[in-house]
């Protein structure tokens, strides 16, 4: 069965310093694989998405992700960290129901801090 | 609206009584999808449609849950005889589903339901 696993639940990281955020995945074929942000009171937003080709994606807000079939890793960083990054970052991958459609499965979600 | 709406956005509802939750999908998606956020989880899946359908509903808990879309555009979420094991946020998203298969969808802000 698919599952997604992000080891760290809290992460605290100071203004402008670098950020990675774990992100390990089980599925049997090539994966479809989101990274996902909620920020208190919002909904979830699209930070960026892999599904195929170069294996490092870039998104909004800065960040960028590294899709690592070896590892089943697919890890986002952003290389200066802003107070207004501290959200809940979520990673997901897609469990295909068919051609059409999808079901994301989502990891717990890390909570990131940002200190000045 | 741009867009997906969820109503209402919070819900206090005593044990054993019934609610319905609603969702307004981005005008033009197709594909609708219910997910359930308990506290320090990420979302986890209910029910996914495709137009008017339920395409999978593997995801309901247990028969206490049912979900409608009959025109394939508005969703709504029922609980009958809800139990405060219910209670968490609510979350509605949306997609195209165009032949070559796009899988970003885009989340509401969630209806948080309190069960006491």
């Amino acid at each position: 069965a698919q599952s997604v696993t992000q080891p760290d639940i809290h992460i605290t990281v100071s203004e402008g310093a670098s950020l990675e955020l774990r992100c390990n995945y089980s599925y049997g074929a090539t994966p479809y694989l989101f990274w996902y942000v909620q920020s208190p009171g919002q909904g979830l937003q699209l930070l960026l998405k892999y599904f195929s080709g170069d294996t490092l994606v870039q998104g909004i807000k800065g960040f960028e992700a590294e899709f690592k079939r070896s590892q089943s890793s697919f890890n986002l960083r952003k290389p200066s960290v802003h107070w207004s990054d501290a959200a809940e970052y979520f990673c997901a991958v897609a469990a295909r129901f068919n051609q059409a459609g999808t079901a994301l499965i989502f990891g717990k979600g890390t909570t990131l801090s940002v200190s000045s | 609206g741009a867009g997906v709406s969820q109503t209402p956005s919070n819900k206090v509802t005593e044990k054993g009584k019934y609610v319905e939750l609603r969702c307004d999908p981005i005008s033009g998606h197709t594909a609708l999808y219910w997910y359930r956020q308990s506290l320090g989880q990420g979302p986890e899946f209910l029910i996914y449609f495709q137009g008017t359908g339920a395409a999978d509903d593997s995801g309901l808990p247990n028969d206490r849950f049912f979900a409608v879309r009959p025109e394939g555009s508005v969703s709504t979420l029922k609980i009958q005889r809800t139990e405060r094991g219910d209670s968490a946020v609510y979350l509605c998203a949306s997609s195209l589903v165009p032949g070559g298969g796009s899988y970003e969808q885009y989340f509401g802000p969630g209806t948080r339901l309190t069960v006491t």
